[in-house]
């Protein structure tokens, strides 16, 4: 199947700084991407979808100028948590697709991000 | 229901013992019902789609089954093995197709 690679796997970073994860599909093009949270213990939730080259979707309560997402080429989009707090912490997964529903995406590893 | 609900949380099972775990979701508006087999540190891994009521999929000793006339979704595996532990989610999705996930079933098996 498709392959999805996502870095870093795991990041520790101050309270304040920013922190970048990087999803790329990289053996297709990937014309959507789509970012999701995961808190312990809770399900999957969906961040927001991104197109390449147009502006990301966010879903509702996600802060767009917290999380901002860039999807510059058909193989890349990362997530920038900018000024992370504590309650920034968790883990962060992309999945890419070839349509523009998230039926048919492939998932990276995901990214467990620990503020301190 | 308004959220998918999986059950059960987690199971322990012996190495060829059959299992299967139950996935509910709202049965109106519906799109398509997904599975994934998430093994620790890696990709969650797409298992089955399936859109249409009644529809059952199979690959190898796994296979699921969907109801959408009432919203659940049945994952079955025949004569577990240790290589079977993952956390197995499903998720739904409807008219916007964006997809709503269970907290996934945490699968033991136990050699």
């Amino acid at each position: 199947g498709a392959v999805v690679s996502q870095h870093p796997s795991w990041v520790i970073c101050k309270s304040g700084t920013s922190v970048k994860i990087e999803c790329r599909s990289l053996d297709f093009q990937a014309t959507t991407m789509f970012w999701y949270r995961q808190f312990p213990k809770q399900s999957l939730m969906l961040m927001a979808t991104s197109n390449e080259g147009s502006k990301a979707t966010y879903e509702q309560g996600v802060e767009k100028d917290k999380f901002l997402i860039n999807h510059a080429s058909l193989t890349l989009s990362t997530l920038t948590v900018t000024s992370a707090h504590p309650e920034d912490s968790s883990f962060y997964i992309c999945s890419a697709g070839t349509g523009t529903t998230p039926t048919e995406a492939f998932f990276g590893q995901g990214t467990r991000l620990t503020v301190v | 229901i308004l959220n998918v609900e999986q059950s059960p949380q987690s199971l322990h099972v012996q190495e060829g013992d059959s299992t299967n775990f139950t996935c509910s979701f709202p049965s109106s508006n519906f799109y398509a019902l997904h599975w994934y087999r998430w093994e620790t540190a890696k990709s969650p891994e797409a298992l089955f789609v399936m859109t249409l009521n009644g529809d059952e999929k199979k690959k190898g000793r796994i296979s699921a089954t969907l109801n959408t006339k009432e919203g659940y979704s049945y994952l079955y595996i025949k004569g577990s093995q240790p290589e079977d532990s993952a956390t197995y989610l499903c998720a739904s999705s409807g008219g916007s197709y964006i997809p709503t996930f269970g907290r996934g079933t945490s699968l033991i098996v136990h050699p």
